[in-house]
């Protein structure tokens, strides 16, 4: 099955640092999906990459799809407190109708 | 529209019991995704279902099922609780749910005593 790995597990930055969090796949990515989590409650769906070389952004956060290193990377420019959360990234199986999600990356902003 | 809606929010049983859990999907979708949640294990597909139909299953025992009615609404049921049930159940819907984006719920925490 796929898997997802994501990079770091755990991130602290100061308040307005930029920040990235990646996510590897073993195999093949035909699309990309990144969500953020509060804790303990449902993903909030922040963007969807489906082309190699494709980058999107929303306010302060971007996402980019690089197919040929199979790895999407998500950057966030001078961090406020209102991106702390868990974010993951989840992709498409090849054939079946579901979602696979990397492990995730616990983001901690300090004032 | 309203988004998906998990029923109950916190449910708390005791080993060997049952459960089951409710999803309302976002009015007009049709496929219906459920997921586990724990620190260790991440989150993990239990199945999905589509026009009352499971159309695929994750690696779980047979104690976890599903069902979904006509109006897309979905249970799950677990059987037999063990303590390495507790977890927080998301379930998420989607028009046809083939590489679409899902939307979340709330989540189901469960606790297992």
């Amino acid at each position: 099955s796929q898997e997802l790995e994501q990079s770091p597990q755990s991130l602290i930055v100061q308040e307005g640092k930029n920040l990235t969090i990646n996510c590897t796949s073993s195999k093949t990515l035909y699309g990309l999906y990144w969500y953020k989590q509060k804790y303990g409650e449902g993903l909030i769906f922040l963007m969807m990459l489906q082309k190699g070389g494709e980058e999107k952004s929303h306010e302060k956060i971007t996402a980019k799809l690089d197919e040929k290193k199979q790895q999407s990377s998500l950057h966030i420019t001078a961090s406020q407190p209102s991106h702390a959360g868990i974010y993951l990234c989840g992709a498409p199986m090849v054939g079946a109708q579901k979602l696979v999600f990397g492990q995730g990356t616990r983001l901690t902003i300090n004032p | 529209k309203a988004g998906v809606t998990q029923t109950p929010r916190y449910l708390i049983k005791t080993r060997g019991q049952q459960v089951t859990l409710s999803c309302s999907p976002i009015s007009g979708h049709r496929s219906v995704s459920w997921y586990q949640q724990t620190p260790g294990q991440g989150l993990q597909f239990l199945f999905e279902y589509f026009s009352e139909t499971q159309r695929n299953k994750g690696n779980f025992p047979g104690r976890f099922s599903g069902r979904q009615f006509s109006n897309s609404r979905s249970e799950m049921n677990v059987s037999t609780l063990e303590l390495g049930d507790s977890a927080l159940y998301l379930c998420a819907s989607s028009g046809s749910g083939y590489r679409e984006k899902l939307f979340f719920g709330s989540g189901t925490q469960l606790s297992v005593l």
